[in-house]
Formats: structure tokens, sequence, C-alpha cells
């Protein structure tokens, strides 16, 4: 089993919905993060936690927002989609270090 | 202006070639320096990891910083058709801080048999 799952794979959605991806990682890991990333703009950081307590912005945060459910669970909301928010989205998690491991990413799509 | 450039590619190169892949920076305080490659349809991994100037080599990848410069490398020997990916350059700083990565926009490169 994957280490690091993500919910939906795939999704197409209207502007104006609401949306929620989720992730759920097996691996302990204290820090988990959000990026998005889009053709020739690498990953950009969303949102970051370091624990269950502790939700950080990241540079592109906003018409984002996350909830930090358990250790093992991070999801990020779109509250109103608009169609500049499609993007391949990327949940990770990491100890402490420089080394991050990635979920399959969501394909998200808003018409 | 980004903090981390990456030329996009395609860099298209035979089978048993070098690969050569690099990236500029801007912010000096970067201190720990990154490669994650990304197969399509699938999250980035690491592939190598460095911390300070001068060269790294793990099988046939070499990683090179030279801050001086505030220029990274990666280079690939005897390239496969395995290693067809974009590779994703990373930067961090210091401290709990490093957590959080910096990455470029990646190069995608193609290997033909």
């Amino acid at each position: 089993d994957a280490d690091v799952t993500q919910t939906p794979r795939n999704r197409i959605t209207k502007t104006g919905k609401r949306i929620m991806l989720e992730c759920s990682q097996t691996k302990g890991h204290d820090r988990m993060y959000w990026y998005r990333q889009d053709p020739g703009l690498g990953l950009r950081l969303i949102y970051y936690s370091f624990d269950v307590k502790d939700i950080n912005k990241g540079e592109i945060s906003d018409g984002y927002s996350v909830s930090r459910q358990a250790q093992a669970k991070f999801s990020l909301s779109l509250e109103s989609a608009i169609p500049n928010q499609t993007a391949l989205y990327f949940c990770a998690t990491s100890e402490g270090s420089y080394e991050q491991y990635f979920g399959p990413g969501t394909r998200l799509t808003v018409t | 202006q980004k903090e981390v450039e990456q030329d996009p590619g395609p860099l298209s190169v035979p089978e048993g070639a070098i690969v050569s892949l690099n990236c500029t920076y801007s912010n000096s305080a970067f201190q720990y320096f990154m490669w994650y490659r990304q197969y399509s349809r699938k999250g980035p991994e690491l592939l190598m990891y460095t911390y300070s100037s001068g060269n790294k080599e793990d099988g046939r990848f070499t990683a090179q910083v030279d801050k001086s410069s505030k220029y990274i490398s990666l280079f690939i020997r005897d390239s496969q058709p395995s290693d067809s990916a974009t590779y994703l350059c990373a930067m961090s700083l210091r401290g709990v801080a490093g957590n959080k990565l910096t990455f470029g926009g990646g190069t995608r490169v193609l290997v033909k048999p």
C-alpha cells in the first residue's frame, strides 16, 4: 500500500463550487504539506503543518483553506473554485528534514 | 523574478549520453540543495541531496553545488530510457525553515533508445 494517498485522483468541478482534497499518510510523520504544480512553475507551497495544532500559510494560500484532522490526515479545501485553480495538487509528508514524500497527486479541473 | 530558475526543456538525448541539468537561484541564504525526479503521473521523489559546495556522486548521478555563483547542477552518466522524467531542483534554508522547499520549474528529459 502507498505511504501517502490522495483522494480523489481526478476531479472536474464547476466555478463557484466548494471542493475538498484529502490526504492520508501511514509514514507516521508529523509534517505535512500541500503543493500545486503548474506547467513551468514547479511546485508551489499552499499550506503546511508541522503538527496537528500547527497550520501555516505557504506562498500561495489565497483561495484555499486546510484542516489537519489527525496526525495522518490533512485536507485542502477550495471554498469557491475558480478556473485558475486548475492544476495538479500534491500532498507531501516529512519527518523534519529536506526529504519529503509525495502522494500520487490530484488532477483538478475547474470549468 | 523567481527565486529558483530552471530551463524547462525538453532535453532530448540518445541512450548512453550524459545529461546535464542546472538551476540558478537568487537567495544566498539557501543552504540545502536537492534534486527530485518525477515520472509522468507520479509524485516527485528525492534523487539527491547536498548541503555544501562541491560534488556528490551516487552511482550514475553527480550533484554539483557552486554557492559563490548560486548555481547547482545534476549530471546523469550513461543515461537510460528509464531516466526519462522531469527533474526538479529544490532548495531550503537552515533550521526549521529548512522544511519548506523552494522548487525550480522542472526540466523534462527524454532519453531515446
